[in-house]
């Protein structure tokens, strides 16, 4: 059974600051993996959408890289902002043809 | 384009009540997904339909949840009756046809609260 866990919990950086937030996964027989904004009492927004194929993904401030035979994906947030505070979720789709979601890291910039 | 339309945005009822959640995706998007997420998770997989047929739901509680989606668009999930434990912000998501390679769209989700 496919688990996503995600490390750390919680993570609280000044203003400017690069990060990097991880995310394991337990099978590596996935289709893709996919990385999630989620705002207080809001939904899910999509960031960034690896395929399998693929090493990494960039939009903008954000980097996403996936090394599937390791089971990691890590998104770097390059100078980051205020704006950026929210919880970070990544999510794999596997052969299974379930979508698993990781509990989540939740991030402050501080000003 | 517009996103996925969830309704309502809140709702508190008390246990043994029943309650019903709508969900609008985005046009043209086949697959249609029912979520569960309780504070501090992960979003859980309750139902996944492919246009009006369900493709996965082995994760739903149906002795008292149900999920329908008339006419392959819009759809509706039910709680009856409620328990405590059903306190959750419950998200609809959808994809186009070829969802596996797709991103998820989410909507903006329904917050349940039981007392």
């Amino acid at each position: 059974k496919q688990e996503v866990t995600q490390i750390p919990a919680a993570l609280s950086v000044p203003e400017g600051e690069n990060l990097v937030l991880n995310c394991s996964f337990t099978d590596s027989a996935i289709y893709n993996l996919q990385w999630f904004r989620q705002d207080p009492g809001k939904g899910l927004t999509s960031l960034l959408l690896i395929q399998s194929s693929q090493r990494e993904q960039t939009s903008g401030r954000l980097n996403a890289s996936l090394d599937k035979s390791s089971g990691r994906s890590t998104l770097y947030i390059a100078a980051s902002q205020p704006g950026d505070s929210a919880t970070y979720l990544c999510a794999v789709w596997d052969y299974g043809q379930n979508f698993v979601f990781g509990p989540g890291t939740r991030l402050s910039v501080l000003p | 384009e517009a996103g996925v339309a969830q309704s309502p945005r809140y709702k508190i009822i008390e246990k043994r009540q029943s309650v019903a959640f709508w969900c609008n995706p985005i046009s043209g998007h086949a697959t249609l997904y029912w979520y569960q997420q309780i504070l501090g998770q992960g979003p859980k997989l309750l139902i996944q339909f492919q246009n009006n047929g369900v493709v996965d739901d082995s994760q739903l509680p149906k002795d008292r949840f149900s999920a329908e989606r008339l006419k392959g668009v819009d759809s509706t999930l039910k709680i009856q009756p409620a328990k405590l434990e059903d306190s959750a912000v419950y998200l609809c998501a959808s994809s186009f046809p070829e969802g596996i390679l797709g991103p998820l769209h989410f909507g903006n989700g329904t917050r349940l609260t039981v007392t």
